[in-house]
């Protein structure tokens, strides 16, 4: 079973809408997660972290974390052309001073 | 601040050339990590270094080879290059902490033949 895990996508939304981004992790004592946008052909950019349970928002972006569903989500509102990008999902493992990387999500806003 | 920088862009290499790819980073960061991205697997971490001094294999650590020079740079060595070493190499770096944000560099593009 892969640590991380996303839904490859790619997911299509239109321009306005929500759009909703997920991820599931294995490793029950993860204490951080992050969410980073990567434009094609550009670095990872980190626009979310998040390390207790429950909602944190920062502007458009909304991340939710459940930990005792392994379970963390990134919601983008009002969606626009400029959010098409791949996110990546990352999360912290315990005791390592590292990370793990979802295979991330490709997420395509239509005009 | 500059963050997190890397030499060179992009690079062509025969089989069995060796190379250095460099990273530097201005932000006082303990950590510092390299990353290779290849299409459908995302990222996969290759070595880090914790702190300086230290260096520590990651998940796919083979062919190659790092040196954390002094606390701001840490290069990344590829003795003897194979076309399956071709990717999108990113190196990123972080305080040392038990929340480790990375902050990534804008990449290396190498290309063995």
């Amino acid at each position: 079973q892969k640590e991380v895990e996303q839904n490859s996508g790619p997911l299509s939304v239109p321009e306005g809408a929500i759009a909703s981004l997920n991820c599931t992790y294995s490793d029950r004592v993860s204490q951080s997660f992050f969410w980073y946008r990567q434009y094609s052909g550009k670095s990872p950019e980190l626009i979310m972290s998040i390390y207790s349970n429950g909602d944190k928002e920062d502007g458009r972006f909304t991340a939710q974390l459940n930990k005792a569903s392994q379970y963390v989500s990134l919601l983008i509102r009002d969606s626009q052309p400029s959010d098409s990008a791949t996110y990546l999902c990352a999360v912290g493992i315990q005791g390592a001073q590292k990370l793990v990387f979802g295979q991330g999500t490709r997420l395509t806003i239509n005009p | 601040n500059a963050g997190v920088t890397q030499t060179p862009k992009f690079q062509v290499l025969k089989t069995g050339q060796s190379m250095t790819l460099q990273c530097a980073q201005d932000m006082n960061h303990n950590s510092m990590y390299w990353y290779r991205q290849d299409p459908g697997m995302g990222l996969r971490l290759i070595y880090y270094s914790a702190s300086e001094g230290t260096t520590d294999k990651g998940e796919v650590p083979n062919g190659y080879n790092v040196s954390r020079l002094n606390k701001r740079e840490f290069s990344l060595r590829l003795e003897s290059a194979a076309p399956s070493q071709t990717s999108v190499y990113f190196c990123a770096s972080s305080e040392l902490s038990a929340y480790n944000e990375q902050f990534f560099g804008p990449g290396t593009r190498l290309t063995v033949l």
